[in-house]
């Protein structure tokens, strides 16, 4: 059980297209999700907290209308890179929330710009 | 702010046990988490353990927490190849919304 999807696992783009990202939830409902984002050799990054209905709460530093987020049901959330660039590649990972404050993340989407 | 620490590299030998150690600031912490990280994959969440415990054992993995020092620890029993990956530590604090992870350790097993 548990299980996060993502898709795509990668992608390419040009410089100033738009890259949406999908987050699934496949057998359990989340009323949370969260997007983080890793660059090579570091650790996480919380870029935003995604909840189902209502708008996305994004951290400091994070550029709300580069990275819009929509979390339309209880099972799918979805992160769209407006504009990319290539300091935007990036590794870019999903979770879910579970109980106990547990979060079941996605297996991630590399995404790269030229 | 919160922050969790992490040493970057850990070689053992197959066989051996391996320990993996964090600190952590934040003594309002609730949860504790161990994440494994594969090459090119998303986070697989290992173990956790609550604040007002201070050891979890589950079949290989011993969690150790000393709350008084803010010190976790991942033991990994009988340490095989198969655990060769990045472990990432990680606090939830302030509630259910946030949490910080570590910077990740790299376990090598060596065979």
């Amino acid at each position: 059980g548990a299980v996060v999807s993502q898709h795509p696992s990668w992608v390419i783009c040009k410089s100033g297209t738009s890259v949406k990202i999908e987050c699934r939830s496949l057998d359990f409902q989340a009323t949370t999700m969260f997007w983080y984002r890793q660059f090579p050799k570091q650790s996480l990054m919380l870029m935003a907290t995604s909840n189902e209905g209502s708008k996305a709460t994004y951290e400091q530093g994070v550029e709300k209308d580069k990275f819009l987020i929509n979390h339309a049901s209880l099972t799918l959330s979805t992160l769209t890179v407006t504009s990319a660039h290539p300091e935007d590649s990036s590794f870019y990972i999903c979770s879910a929330g579970g109980g106990r404050g547990t979060q079941y993340f996605g297996p991630g989407t590399r995404l790269l710009v030229l | 702010g919160e922050d969790v620490e992490q040493s970057l590299f850990l070689s053992v030998r197959e066989g051996d046990s391996s320990v993996i150690n964090c600190t952590y600031t934040d003594s309002s912490s609730t949860y504790l988490y161990w994440y494994k990280q594969e090459p090119g994959a998303g986070l697989q969440l290992l173990t956790y353990i609550f604040s007002n415990m201070d050891m979890k054992q589950d079949q290989r993995l011993t969690v150790l927490l000393n709350k008084k020092d803010k010190h976790l620890s991942l033991r990994i029993a009988d340490t095989q190849t198969g655990d060769s990956a990045i472990y990432f530590c990680a606090e939830i604090s302030g509630g259910y919304q946030k949490v910080t992870f570590g910077i990740g350790t790299k376990l090598q097993v060596i065979p």
